[in-house]
């Protein structure tokens, strides 16, 4: 079974530009989440959605990120403008409903630099 | 509010001996269960192993128990024998239950293990 599928792998880009991170949830799966990592911060929740609707975007940072789920088998983050602050490996995981031992599958992540 | 801590930042461990990863945590949930995660240098988080608060025994999977003491609000990640292909950051995170199903995870600070010849 294919996992969580993230895209890209790495991005570069220049302050001011907008960035767009996708994500392909396991199929079936109810819940998706965003997560940033940094070596300061560790791994932070930003976001989840819950059967495409967005529940708590508590761990946005600014307004400058935005995410969304258009169906349940695609989401995406962006950030707009971009600030070098915001370089840092982005996770997204998805997770199904149920029993209370459901793990969180990881995507391979996205390794964000912004110059 | 749940806080996971991890105070190793980094361990070493000879091959193919025993370690053990501390994990403590906090919560006033009666209802509450413990991952661990494994991120290898390539980046990606593997899941390893749970364990419910409510569970009779302690976790194992393969080479991977949880020394789980409830009172003392520890999961320790133990890993036997260990191989060189377990050298990786170890994240403890703790679940909060989601209304409809579901786990949202708040991860500790992780911690580097090292497995040398």
């Amino acid at each position: 079974d294919a996992g969580v599928i993230q895209s890209p792998r790495h991005e570069v880009t220049e302050m001011g530009q907008e960035v767009t991170l996708r994500c392909k949830p396991i199929s079936g799966h109810d819940y998706l989440f965003w997560y940033r990592q940094t070596m300061m911060r560790g791994l932070e929740l930003l976001i989840y959605f819950n059967n495409n609707v967005p529940i708590d975007d508590s761990g946005m940072p600014e307004d400058r990120f935005s995410a969304k789920m258009p169906n349940a088998s695609f989401s995406t983050l962006k950030i707009q403008p971009s600030e070098p602050r915001d370089s840092a490996v982005y996770f997204c995981a998805s997770s199904s409903r149920g029993v209370s031992n459901q793990p969180q599958h990881f995507g391979d992540g996205t390794r964000l630099s912004i110059l | 509010a749940q806080k996971i801590t991890q105070t190793q930042p980094g361990m070493f461990v000879q091959e193919k001996e025993a370690v053990t990863l501390d994990c403590t945590y906090d919560t006033s949930d009666p209802s509450y269960g413990l991952f661990w995660y494994k991120q290898p240098s390539s980046g990606e988080m593997i899941f390893l192993i749970y364990q419910g608060s409510y569970d009779q025994q302690n976790a194992t999977e393969g080479r991977y128990s949880l020394n789980f003491q409830k009172a003392r609000k520890s999961a320790n990640l133990v890993i036997s024998a260990s191989q060189l292909g377990d050298s990786a950051m170890y994240f403890c995170a703790m679940r909060e239950a989601l209304t409809g199903g579901g786990n949202k995870l708040t991860f500790g600070t992780g911690t580097q293990l090292k497995v040398e010849l």
